[in-house]
């Protein structure tokens, strides 16, 4: 069974703070790790990702750090807002073909003022 | 641009009773997957169509099934319905070989009684 372990499952963070949520993966056929975001009921939206050949990705407030030997990668907000306050997911899937992509279990992330 | 479109957006069915959920996908886009998310988890994905077939199943009884249309729009289909059905659905969609991630409508909210 392909899986993405992700933690912590909550997080709460004071404004402007930084917020670190971390994923694992066991399948190293993975080659494509997206972050959605989703709000109270609505679809995951996709915040950002990345691929293995690189070891950091930023869009924005938004970091994906990426460690491939390690089979390891987080999301770094920056700066958090209120308005961070959502589920995020991390995700893995083979690209090319009919990508399944396989999710984690979610962080409920809190930003306080 | 629309992105992807699901109906209803909340259902109440009876244990026992069929229920059938309908997406559109974005415009432009062939691929389309459905995925189950209960409360509090992570999208668990069911399965995936592509050209009016489908190309990918999840780890779900033979109760799920779906279908694709030519103008790949999806239906997923539940037959026989338990209590653990309870779950929001969640269609997404991508242009097929497309390396990025998938756009997720808003879901539907089912709710077995």
């Amino acid at each position: 069974q392909q899986q993405v372990k992700q933690s912590p499952q909550s997080l709460i963070v004071q404004k402007g703070g930084i917020s670190i949520i971390n994923c694992a993966y066991e399948n190293t056929a993975f080659d494509y790790f997206p972050w959605y975001q989703q709000f109270p009921g609505k679809g995951p939206a996709l915040l950002i990702a990345i691929r293995p050949d690189v070891s950091e990705k930023k869009e924005g407030r938004f970091t994906i750090s990426f460690n491939k030997s390690a089979k390891q990668f987080s999301l770094h907000i920056m700066d958090s807002q209120p308005g961070d306050s959502a589920t995020y997911f991390c995700a893995a899937s083979v690209s090319g073909g009919y990508q399944k992509v396989t999710f984690g279990t979610g962080t409920k992330l809190q930003v306080i003022p | 641009d629309a992105g992807v479109t699901q109906s209803p957006t909340h259902l109440i069915k009876t244990r026992g009773q069929q229920v059938t959920l309908r997406c559109s996908p974005k415009s432009g886009h062939d691929t389309v997957s459905w995925y189950q998310q209960a409360l509090g988890q992570g999208p668990q994905f069911i399965f995936q169509y592509y050209e009016e077939e489908e190309r990918q199943r999840g780890n779900f009884p033979d109760r799920f099934s779906g279908h694709q249309f030519p103008n790949y729009s999806s239906e997923l289909n539940v037959n026989a319905l338990l209590l653990g059905d309870s779950a929001l659905y969640l269609c997404a969609s991508k242009p097929t070989g497309a390396n990025y991630g998938y756009t997720f409508g808003s879901g539907t909210r089912l709710t077995v009684v």
